[in-house]
């Protein structure tokens, strides 16, 4: 049981925006700690896309921008192209674990 | 190449052992924290442990405490995962992964993974 929550599916056309949200609680999100994203397309290990809430490892298109607040934190991603369409996480440590927690994973699809 | 390379994955039954590697190649390996990330197919990702820079110091998600043991070999540029009393409910790809971020989970580099599966 994820202890991030995220929608499971969003849709968009192409050169459109989407958003993806990701919940928290106070042992992670809340308790200050930083949010990362991935992107995972078909068959491949997962990507850093977004690190430390906002910022984009080298080669990751600005089209893709994530911001944090409070227990919560969303993945912005603009002129949607049909390459786009993965499976997208969040990503943060947790307190009461110890380690890492992940969302559950959002399935985009670029209609 | 920049690059993780896991290996030791199968087909095991249950309450048997498995041990998997990954191998790290073009990257100062003993800077950084390592961890193992699983996925059933099909479904979400689990992290699953991690080893500090040095192999001194171990975490582990609560379902696999006391049976897996991640260990490292610093002069070997190579990560392990000591998997015993394997369940059914273990089967997963497994992952290595480099953290940027001293345990706080960055993970900026991963292998393409290996598959454990667990079944009779």
């Amino acid at each position: 049981q994820s202890m991030l929550t995220q929608p499971p599916s969003v849709s968009g056309a192409p050169g459109q925006r989407v958003t993806i949200s990701c919940t928290g609680s106070g042992s992670n999100i809340g308790a200050g700690y930083d949010v990362h994203w991935y992107q995972q397309l078909p068959g491949t290990a997962p990507k850093l896309l977004i690190y430390g809430n906002k910022n984009r490892p080298s080669g990751v298109p600005d089209r893709f921008s994530a911001s944090k607040s409070g227990t919560s934190a969303s993945l912005a991603i603009t002129g949607l192209q049909t390459e786009d369409e993965a499976v997208y996480y969040c990503q943060a440590h947790d307190s009461s674990l110890g380690g890492s927690v992940f969302g559950g994973g959002t399935q985009l699809t670029v209609l | 190449q920049v690059q993780l390379v896991e290996s030791g994955g199968g087909l095991v039954r249950p309450g048997g052992s498995l041990r998997l590697s990954c191998a790290a190649s073009d990257f100062s390996f003993s800077d950084f924290y390592m961890s193992w990330i699983r996925q059933v197919p099909g479904e979400g990702l689990e992290w699953v442990s991690y080893i500090n820079s040095l192999g001194s110091y171990t975490k582990y998600t609560a379902s696999v405490k006391g049976r897996f043991i991640v260990s490292r070999d610093n002069a070997k540029n190579s990560l392990y995962l000591q998997m015993n009393s394997l369940r059914v409910e273990d089967t997963a790809v497994y992952y290595c992964a480099r953290d940027l971020g001293a345990a706080a989970g960055t993970f900026d580099l991963w292998g393409r993974g290996t598959l454990v599966t667990v079944s009779s």
